[in-house]
């Protein structure tokens, strides 16, 4: 298997614009997160989906933020619109079934720059 | 609460050993994890141990956890040029499902 694959890996947006980014989880692995990471806070979790259904969305910074999972293999992120303080890189992960240790594998993350 | 405390950087001399030191807050903790994060690049798992060890040794790794404290620390024996990236440990609580809570990362340097 590939790993998990994010799309874009650096994206560069104007304030105001739609942001949409897109992740291919491993293929078998029923859950998936989407993690935040900047240099002031570090890694945040913002949602996650067991099984395709949001499980915890409590880590969206806002409204402008969305994200779905219409199937096993395929999941967005979307921020509309974009601010300046939403630059950060964006990490997906899955993990597959089993019980509460089990591993959670990164993508290799999307690079948004806001400006 | 939830928080995961490390300090920012670390720099040895390759052959040295490393010890990454990190802090958690929540004494339900059930899994605690190191990632290591290289650049451009996203995590990946280095080893866990179970809130009930105190001690978990892998290869050149060696992760210590005392409970009473709240404290974990790695150990890299042997230190490398390669093993310079920036180490996550990170905590999973009873009844949290999987949300990990991460820490701030330490930034090991490794000097030839």
């Amino acid at each position: 298997d590939a790993g998990v694959i994010q799309s874009p890996r650096h994206e560069v947006t104007e304030m105001g614009q739609e942001v949409t980014l897109r992740c291919k989880p491993i293929s078998g692995h029923d859950y998936l997160f989407w993690y935040r990471q900047t240099m002031m806070r570090g890694l945040e979790l913002l949602i996650y989906f067991n099984n395709n259904v949001p499980i915890d969305d409590s880590g969206m910074p806002e409204d402008r933020f969305s994200a779905k999972m219409p199937n096993a293999s395929f999941s967005t992120l979307k921020i509309q619109p974009s601010e300046p303080r939403d630059s950060a890189v964006y990490f997906c992960a899955s993990s597959p079934p089993g019980g509460l240790n089990t591993e959670a594998f990164f993508g290799q993350g999307t690079r948004l720059t806001v400006v | 609460g939830e928080d995961v405390e490390q300090s920012l950087f670390l720099s040895v001399r390759e052959g040295d050993s490393s010890v990454i030191n990190c802090t958690y807050t929540d004494s339900s903790s059930t899994y605690l994890y190191w990632y290591k994060q290289e650049p451009g690049a996203g995590l990946q798992l280095l080893t866990y141990i179970f809130s009930n060890m105190d001690m978990k040794q892998d290869q050149r790794l060696t992760v210590l956890l005392n409970k009473k404290d709240k404290h974990l620390s790695l150990r890299i024996a042997d230190t490398q040029t390669g093993d310079s990236a920036i180490y996550f440990c990170a905590e999973v609580m009873k009844g949290s499902a999987r949300q990990l809570t991460f820490g701030s990362g330490t930034q090991l340097t490794v000097l030839p």
